[in-house]
């Protein structure tokens, strides 16, 4: 248990329609960071929000945008859906100040029809 | 860049064999090692890390000690058990950088 809840666990869309996927922590942590995980592969990150502002991003286009909110939970919005965006989405959270370690969510299932 | 090798899966044991999945990363900046595990249909635990040359991460019977003049961090266990079939991600950490890159995972079957 890693104290990560990520909400929904899975969902279905269809192509062009948006999706909100979102994710709290119990300890606090200040850091959020978002990945993709397409079948068979590694996480890919997409970016990262330290105290509500964005601090990192990976190689996703400006249709992958996030916030993080003052209690630091977080949401992933992605716009315009593709059918390539089906995958694994996980959430990890961690503390920055302390250099804690990433606990990662167990990840919303996401299937774009 | 900044990117992770690991051995191509799926590795397929029997129950007590010695495990070995092997992973090289890239030697830029001074980075901290991570194996991660991820059972099915749930997100990634950390497993172990080390942090500088030498150390050597454990936990549940797993090792992986960071090679500095291999630049690698292979992961080993001495007797696998069936409830340790899962994909296994090696991943780097650059200091200064609160980013981990991953690889592609490495999943293991293990047989009763």
């Amino acid at each position: 248990e890693t104290g990560v809840t990520q909400s929904p666990t899975h969902l279905i869309k269809t192509r062009g329609q948006q999706v909100t996927l979102r994710c709290s922590s119990q300890s606090g942590h200040n850091t959020v960071s978002w990945y993709q995980q397409a079948l068979g592969q590694g996480p890919q990150f997409i970016f990262q929000y330290y105290r509500e502002e964005e601090n990192g991003r990976g190689n996703f286009p400006p249709r992958f945008s996030g916030l993080q909110f003052p209690n630091y939970s977080s949401e992933l919005n992605v716009n315009a859906l593709e059918l390539d965006d089906s995958a694994l989405y996980l959430c990890a959270t961690s503390d920055r100040t302390m250099n804690t370690e990433a606990f990662f969510g167990q990840g919303t299932r996401l299937t774009v029809v | 860049g900044n990117s992770v090798t690991q051995m191509e899966g799926p590795v397929t044991l029997s129950e007590e064999a010695f495990l070995t999945i092997n992973c090289t990363y890239t030697a830029t900046g001074y980075p901290s090692l991570f194996w991660y595990v991820q059972y099915p249909g749930e997100g990634l635990q950390l497993l172990l890390k080390a942090t500088k040359a030498d150390d050597k991460g454990s936990n549940k019977g797993f090792e992986a000690t960071y090679r500095k003049e291999t630049t690698s961090f292979h992961l080993e266990k001495g007797s696998v058990q069936v409830s340790d079939s899962a994909v296994y991600f090696c991943a780097r950490r650059s200091g200064g950088s609160y980013i981990p890159t991953f690889g592609r995972g490495t999943s293991l079957i293990v047989h009763p």
